[in-house]
Formats: structure tokens, C-alpha cells, sequence
């Protein structure tokens, strides 16, 4: 069965570094996302991607964050320059048109430490 | 504004024991909606959906969920808890437009053997 994947598993990075978290989304869905959870929180949209734009994004996400689709298959979230608050499992979901209309394929996460 | 509540934050229940989660939820919209579990340090696994039709949906682990829009609830229910069903549960709406998911805040299940 497709499944999403996320590499790598576990960053730790260092205050003011840039991050990149790496997605594989399913490959003939064309809506991805990018969500975080804080320890012990629940889980928050940050991001909504579609045809190569945002299409939407939560208060989270400021100018630190950005996405991209760099080529076909992979989808990214990059962090400018982390903050200890970014410490967060990130994970990342995608969906089809034809999976049912609301339903996301969500990837394992991507657990970031920030030091 | 759109919002999911789950009220109980711990559940503890013994194992064979019958088991339901609350969830209620606040939407314009007719309302898609989802239950997930983790397990500590894994990701989201989907238990159950509810798009339309049949208000009494059937998920994977002899989960069972039913929507009720008086109520505006989509509680979460198994007849008999496993020891291996200890985790964390998220209520989550499907919202229109770029149909990002809202999350419940969770409720951690403890089974007692």
C-alpha cells in the first residue's frame, strides 16, 4: 500500500540554524500539508499546498517557513532559522482528488530538536 | 470559529472493559470527520472516517464511531478494550475550502490489566 515518508526521522539542530524536512508524498496525490505537534499538544496545521502555491497557512507559519515541491516527488519545509519553540514533531500529508474528499495520507513525522 | 473538543484529557479503563471518547465539534459546514490514535513516538494512524450516510461508522481495530449533528459529536466507542489500545486519541474535522484538518487536543487512554 503507498504510504507518505518523511526523512530524516530525528533533527536536532542548534538555535538559528536552517532545517529542511524532507516529504514523499504520495505520488498521484496533488494536495500536500505540513502539521506540528509540540510535546504533549495537539496536533496544528501550519501549511496547505496545491499546483505549486501555498494555499493556505495558519498564524504559525511566518517568514521563518517556507515549502517547496523541488521536483516531482518530494515535498519540503524549510525553517530559516530555528527557535527552541520549533522544537515540534513536524509531519507531513497528502491527498488525492479521488481518495475521498477530505481524507490525508499522513507521513510518520519528523521529530526536531532544537539545542 | 471552528473548533474540536475532546472534555476528557486521561481515560483510564480496564482492560475488557467497554470504552467511549468524546468529541464534539464546532462547524458551519456539513462536518467530515476523523478519529486517529498514537502510540507514544509514532505517527498518526487513521481508526475511522465519517463522510455521509450511515451515521454508525466502523474502523479498524473493532472501533466503532457515531456521528450525531444535535449533538454536534462524533464520539468514539469499542466494546471491549485491549491492553495494547493505551495511547492517544485525536478527533480531527475536515474543513472545505483547502480541506485542512482541525485537531481535537487529545485524550490519553491508560488500560489497567
Amino acid at each position: 500500500e503507498p504510504e507518505v515518508t518523511q526523512t530524516p526521522s530525528h533533527q536536532v539542530t542548534q538555535m538559528g540554524q536552517e532545517v529542511i524536512l524532507r516529504c514523499v508524498p504520495i505520488s498521484n496525490h496533488l494536495y500536500f500539508y505540513w502539521y506540528r505537534q509540540i510535546l504533549g499538544q495537539k496536533v496544528e496545521f501550519l501549511v496547505s499546498f496545491y499546483n505549486n502555491e501555498i494555499s493556505e497557512k495558519s498564524e504559525i507559519f511566518d517568514d521563518q517557513f517556507s515549502v517547496e515541491r523541488p521536483d516531482g516527488s518530494n515535498f519540503t519545509l524549510k525553517i530559516r532559522s530555528t527557535k527552541l519553540e520549533d522544537s515540534a514533531m513536524y509531519f507531513c500529508a497528502s491527498r488525492s482528488q479521488t481518495s475521498g474528499p477530505y481524507e490525508q495520507y499522513f507521513g510518520p513525522g519528523t521529530r526536531l530538536t532544537v539545542t | 470559529a471552528q473548533s474540536v473538543t475532546q472534555p476528557d484529557i486521561h481515560i483510564t479503563v480496564s482492560e475488557g472493559a467497554s470504552l467511549e471518547l468524546r468529541c464534539n465539534y464546532s462547524y458551519g459546514a456539513t462536518p467530515y470527520l476523523f478519529w486517529y490514535v498514537q502510540s507514544p513516538g509514532q505517527g498518526l494512524q487513521l481508526l475511522l472516517k465519517y463522510f455521509s450516510g450511515d451515521t454508525l461508522v466502523q474502523g479498524i481495530k473493532g472501533f466503532e464511531a457515531e456521528f450525531k449533528r444535535s449533538q454536534s459529536s462524533f464520539n468514539l466507542r469499542k466494546p471491549s478494550v485491549h491492553w495494547s489500545d493505551a495511547a492517544e486519541y485525536f478527533c480531527a474535522v475536515g474543513t472545505s475550502g483547502t480541506y485542512k484538518y482541525i485537531f481535537g487536543t487529545g485524550t490519553r487512554l491508560k488500560v489497567l490489566a
